[in-house]
């Protein structure tokens, strides 16, 4: 069966600092990986997606960055955080076959002090 | 601007007594509507999609509707396992089916 991992659950971070979230999918080839980001107040908000290796779109523009160095490892960056970077991030996948449905990890949630 | 709209923010509700959740959307040319549940401090859980005004689909004590700029889930004699936050999303326009845009949820409480 398929698997998703997301790591670490909770960081606290200062202002300026770097962030490195990571998310690993097991059981499953080539899906489409994604980032979708919740704070306080607001709905989900699509942060990137990918549909391969090295392929990444960003739907919000922002000091944040995305990488997918493997099939199955999609990684969400920062070089200097900012306060409005808090919240809940969620990876998440799908299969590709367009069915709506999303599989998504246990969520990141992130302070910036 | 392709938008999603959910009322009411919070529900509370005594176990056993139905009530409806809302979602309007408005986005050009629809390609499915979907409802997840996320319960606090984990991801959202996929429930179900609609595709077309008049579909209908059950789970238990969930039944979610869909008409051409609404759609509701149903809660049919609601027990507190019921209590969660539940989201409606639909795709971007132009988007894979996982570019979904979220409305803010509606919060259920199910006291027994």
């Amino acid at each position: 069966s398929q698997t998703i991992h997301q790591w670490p659950a909770t960081l606290v971070q200062p202002v300026g600092s770097p962030l490195s979230l990571e998310c690993t999918v097991e059981g499953t080839s080539n899906p489409n990986l994604y980032w979708y980001r919740q704070a306080a107040g607001r709905g989900l908000q699509l942060l990137f997606y990918s549909v391969g290796i090295g392929q990444i779109s960003s739907e919000v523009p922002q000091n944040l960055s995305a990488s997918r160095p493997q099939d199955r490892q999609f990684i969400l960056s920062s070089k200097k955080l900012l306060l409005s970077d808090s919240g809940f991030y969620l990876c998440a996948w799908d299969s590709g076959l367009n069915t709506g449905e999303l599989f998504f990890g246990e969520g990141s949630r992130l302070t910036v002090l | 601007e392709d938008q999603v709209t959910q009322s009411p923010e919070a529900l509370r509700l005594q176990e056993g007594e139905s009530s409806s959740l809302n979602c309007s959307y408005t986005v050009s040319g629809l390609r499915g509507l979907f409802w997840y549940r996320q319960d606090p401090g984990k991801g959202p859980e996929f429930l179900f999609t609609l595709y077309s005004a008049g579909e209908e689909k059950e789970k238990e004590r969930l039944k979610a509707t869909l008409t051409k700029k609404e759609s509701f889930l149903h809660i049919t004699a609601p027990k507190p396992e019921d209590s969660a936050t539940y989201l409606c999303a639909v795709p971007f326009y132009g988007g894979s089916q996982g570019n979904l845009i979220f409305g803010k949820g509606t919060k259920l409480s199910v006291k027994p």
